[in-house]
């Protein structure tokens, strides 16, 4: 079967930073997405993790354990422009190619 | 913007009438999908094509939805006898023959009344 969980929403202050977690349990796991979504709009590609480790990205870093079936996005010096939700998703190799998402982190930036 | 078009952005209908939308994928993407969203939730699978071949088809889709990629490039979703439970942004998605990563259109709003 497919699970994903993140926390439905958070709330962090411009500068700061924040990380956004993802637990997943996936059959023939391929790697795990971060998308960002403003409201109204279309997912946005943040990162891609297939291997264990952090992969940095500008402001945005990505981490993925395997073993642990963990994820998390790290958005640093946060801008009000990053408010959106954060959706994680699995891809699977199990059949047909598929992403399963979360349902998402809505995280809103205040002053 | 990603590249990935899809029309209308907004539909509006009463139930019972029959609904198309289309979705236009970056041109050389062999694969592509379409999702439903729901306020709150993250995109659900749908259905997928590589070419025109439709390969899968979710056990959410009921008999009243059909998709067809007819030439392997464009593709609609057609959706007979609408119910206000239809009521969602379908999106779709669209990936290169060598990756993983999918690029997603702006999504078609649908408000069944």
């Amino acid at each position: 079967g497919q699970n994903i969980d993140q926390p439905t929403e958070m709330t962090a202050t411009e500068g700061a930073i924040v990380q956004i977690n993802c637990t997943y349990q996936t059959s023939g796991f391929n790697g795990l997405f971060w998308y960002q979504q403003h409201a109204g709009e279309a997912p946005t590609f943040l990162s891609y993790n297939v291997l264990d480790g952090l992969e940095e990205k500008g402001r945005f870093s990505s981490f993925l354990s395997r073993s642990k079936g963990y994820s998390y996005l790290l958005l640093k010096e946060l801008q009000m422009k990053d408010s959106a939700s954060y959706l994680c998703a699995a891809l699977s190799n199990f059949g047909n190619e598929k992403l399963t998402f979360g349902t998402g982190t809505r995280l809103t930036i205040i002053p | 913007d990603t590249g990935v078009s899809q029309d209308p952005r907004h539909k509006i209908t009463k139930r019972g009438q029959n609904v198309t939308f289309r979705c236009d994928p970056i041109s050389e993407h062999n694969r592509l999908y379409w999702y439903r969203q729901t306020l709150g939730q993250g995109p659900e699978f749908l259905t997928y094509f590589q070419n025109e071949a439709q390969l899968e088809k979710s056990r959410l889709l009921s008999d009243r939805f059909s998709a067809e990629r007819p030439k392997g490039s464009f593709s609609t979703l057609e959706i007979q006898r609408t119910e206000q439970g239809d009521s969602a942004m379908y999106l779709c998605a669209s990936v290169p023959v060598a990756g993983n990563i999918q690029y997603f259109g702006a999504g078609t709003r649908l408000s069944v009344l």
